[in-house]
């Protein structure tokens, strides 16, 4: 069975500073990665997803990650944060199951941005 | 566009209570739908997951059960809570055969047993 491990529970950053989430996923042929993120009391909303082709991928709020699948890997980064992207952020796999898909999420990592 | 109802948003009930949590999902067919608990620090669980009608898996046994009584509804239930069973609850939905999708939820429960 896959497993995701975010091994940073809380991130506190200053505002304009760069950052960067991390996320290891166990190997598998082929695999697809999330990441998504989820303000206080609310459901998750993704950010971004690696499906296949460029290892490189960019998503919404100027998020982007890196597939590594060498070092079973899909950190997320963002060059400047602002205030508004303090929220928790999970990492997922899909894995497929008997013709079916689950997601399998991470702990998550609380983002503080500070000002 | 699809999108997806949760209902209620918060929640208290009392210990030894029923349960029933319903998520409906619009604007898609045979959609996978799933229930997922998010307790403080543990990162969400899967708990249910549903390819078609009447068709539940069980990812941890426990005192909640699910069923998918039409195409596009999906409900959690539980005949006596436990205060453990206090969390948010999240339901999405995800498109149907495959798994190069993403997951698209609801926007939670929040379940106190008192």
């Amino acid at each position: 069975a896959q497993s995701v491990t975010q091994l940073d529970s809380q991130v506190p950053v200053f505002e304009e500073a760069p950052v960067e989430l991390r996320c290891n996923y166990s190997s598998s042929v082929s695999v697809y990665l999330f990441w998504y993120v989820q303000y206080p009391n609310q459901g998750l909303q993704l950010l971004l997803k690696y499906l296949s082709g460029s290892t490189l991928v960019k998503g919404i709020n100027g998020f982007e990650a890196e597939f590594n699948k060498s070092q079973t890997s899909f950190h997320l980064r963002k060059p400047s944060v602002h205030i508004s992207d303090t929220a928790e952020y999970f990492c997922a796999v899909s894995e497929t199951t008997s013709g079916t898909y689950k997601y399998i999420f991470g702990t998550g990592t609380r983002l503080k941005v500070l000002a | 566009s699809q999108t997806i109802h949760q209902w209620p948003a918060t929640l208290v009930q009392p210990v030894g209570s029923p349960l029933s949590l319903e998520c409906t999902v619009e604007g898609t067919s045979n959609p996978n739908l799933y229930w997922y608990r998010q307790a403080a620090g543990r990162g969400l669980q899967l708990l249910f997951y549903s390819v078609g009608i009447g068709q539940i898996s069980s990812e941890v046994p426990q005192n909640l059960s699910a069923s998918r009584p039409q195409d596009r509804q999906f409900i959690l239930s539980s005949k006596k809570l436990l205060l453990s069973d206090s969390g948010f609850y999240l339901c999405a939905w995800s498109m149907t055969p495959r798994g190069n999708t993403e997951a698209f939820f609801g926007q939670g429960t929040r379940l106190t047993v008192v």
